[in-house]
């Protein structure tokens, strides 16, 4: 089983869509990250995440340690959107990275 | 402000060829940390260096190796490649403080897609 797991593999979703991607974790974590990954593979970092909640501009991320789970949220979805989403999290007192097998978002007009 | 830039963006190899991968982070980071990426695996972490010294290792063979000079600037080598180490490999850099939990937000760089033959 993979210690990061995320859901779903694949979401397509018309322009103007609420976006949900969840990851789940198995292993003590550090941080979180969540990237975008576009075709051509150049990655972002949207968020870094230890605990709580982030906002920035249409996309919020959460995470809850006791439960081991992270929720990446897209208002008012966007083609622009169209990416891959990754959850990364950074295990506890190693720095290693360990990332998770990504969302492939589709966002129609 | 100059992102992360990788070095060459595209190369063939072909197997038992060696290959050096370069990396120049954004000014001021000292944290420069490599990955590999396939379709089969995705993404996995190779190594990072913080200040000329690597300060974590993934699971991958001793094919692989990198070092970091002193201006931050770091490089990755696959000696003997294989077909299977084809993949895009990507470096990040980061304002590292002291623990990731404080300034650990990564920079990509646009990867060198490595094709061996």
């Amino acid at each position: 089983k993979n210690e990061v797991e995320q859901s779903p593999q694949n979401l397509t979703a018309q322009e103007g869509e609420f976006i949900t991607i969840n990851c789940s974790y198995s292993v003590g974590i550090s941080a979180l990250h969540w990237l975008q990954q576009h075709p051509g593979g150049g990655i972002v970092s949207l968020f870094m995440l230890s605990s709580g909640k982030k906002k920035h501009g249409r996309l919020i991320a959460t995470i809850n340690i006791q439960e081991k789970h992270s929720s990446l949220h897209i208002t008012a979805s966007h083609p622009r959107d169209s990416a891959v989403y990754i959850c990364a999290v950074l295990r506890g007192n190693t720095d290693k990275l360990i990332f998770g097998t990504g969302t492939r978002l589709q966002v129609f007009p | 402000k100059a992102g992360v830039t990788q070095t060459p963006r595209y190369l063939i190899k072909t197997r038992g060829q060696q290959v050096t991968l370069s990396c120049s982070p954004i000014s001021g980071h000292r944290s420069v940390s490599w990955y590999q990426q396939t379709p089969g695996q995705g993404l996995q972490f190779l190594f990072e260096y913080f200040s000329e010294t690597q300060r974590n290792k993934g699971n991958f063979p001793g094919r692989f190796s990198g070092r970091q000079f002193s201006n931050s600037r770091s490089e990755m080598n696959v000696s003997t490649l294989e077909l299977g180490d084809s993949a895009l490999y990507l470096c990040a850099s980061s304002l590292w403080s002291g623990t990731y939990a404080n300034t650990g937000e990564l920079f990509f760089g646009e990867g060198s897609r490595l094709t061996v033959l």
